[in-house]
């Protein structure tokens, strides 16, 4: 079954760099574009930015400067990193499958996220 | 950006009745408009798909609509188990934005 699991360290210090991993099985990273979403606690939720299927990457132009996403096929892996963290990037920060349904695009599966918490 | 102006933010309401929750784009988003739902636990599903279909397994006591820049979630006889955050989000234009959220509480 489609399954999305996200991992990384819990806690990062201001300025550092963050460095997620979502491990995807069930499907192929050529077939799905995957994306990252973030919620700070007791608020909504952003989307930050895609891996498509065929590699290419779109971002938030919010984060555009901070932000990258790759992938590694062979391994079912999506990789982000975000550097200059700050306080305000403390978050959960989901990666979700996008699917294309009957001129739908949505997100289909998601992982179950993990907390990080960036200390001053 | 395309801002996403969701109500209300909160919405008491009691087992059986009916509650539409409202999405509304700060410009036209030719129906790319999906609702989510979240669970106190973090856990996220989708409901509807571009605008009014509805994801597979999900009851069909959910339903959408809408057009232009106003959309809607309407679930028709509340259970036990709706009783959670809800979110519109547009794909139209990058960022993909979402609204900020609907709490559905029991009454």
């Amino acid at each position: 079954q489609v399954q999305l699991k996200e991992s990384g360290p819990v806690l990062v210090q201001a300025s550092e760099t963050l460095s997620l991993t979502c491990t995807v099985s069930g499907f192929s990273l050529t077939n799905y574009g995957v994306i990252w979403v973030r919620q700070p606690p007791g608020k909504g939720l952003e989307w930050m930015g895609i891996i498509w299927r065929n590699g290419n990457t779109d971002y938030n132009s919010a984060l555009k400067s901070r932000l990258s996403i790759n992938r590694d096929t062979s391994k079912s892996q999506v990789f982000l990193k975000m550097n200059s963290l700050q306080t305000d990037d403390t978050a959960i920060y989901y990666c979700t499958r996008g699917n294309i349904n009957y001129g739908g695009y949505y997100f289909d599966y998601w992982g179950q996220g993990v907390m990080v918490t960036v200390s001053s | 950006d395309i801002q996403m102006t969701q109500t209300p933010s909160s919405m008491p309401a009691s087992l059986g009745e009916r509650v539409t929750i409202s999405c509304r784009a700060s410009q036209g988003i030719s129906n790319y408009l999906n609702w989510y739902q979240q669970k106190p636990d973090g856990t996220i599903k989708p409901l509807i798909y571009y605008t009014s279909n509805l994801q597979s397994g999900v009851p069909s006591r959910f339903s959408g609509s809408g057009s232009g820049t106003d959309y809607s979630l309407t679930i028709s006889s509340l259970e036990p188990e709706d009783f959670a955050m809800y979110y519109c989000q547009q794909y139209d234009s990058s960022p993909l934005t979402f609204g900020s959220g609907t709490k559905l509480e029991i009454k």
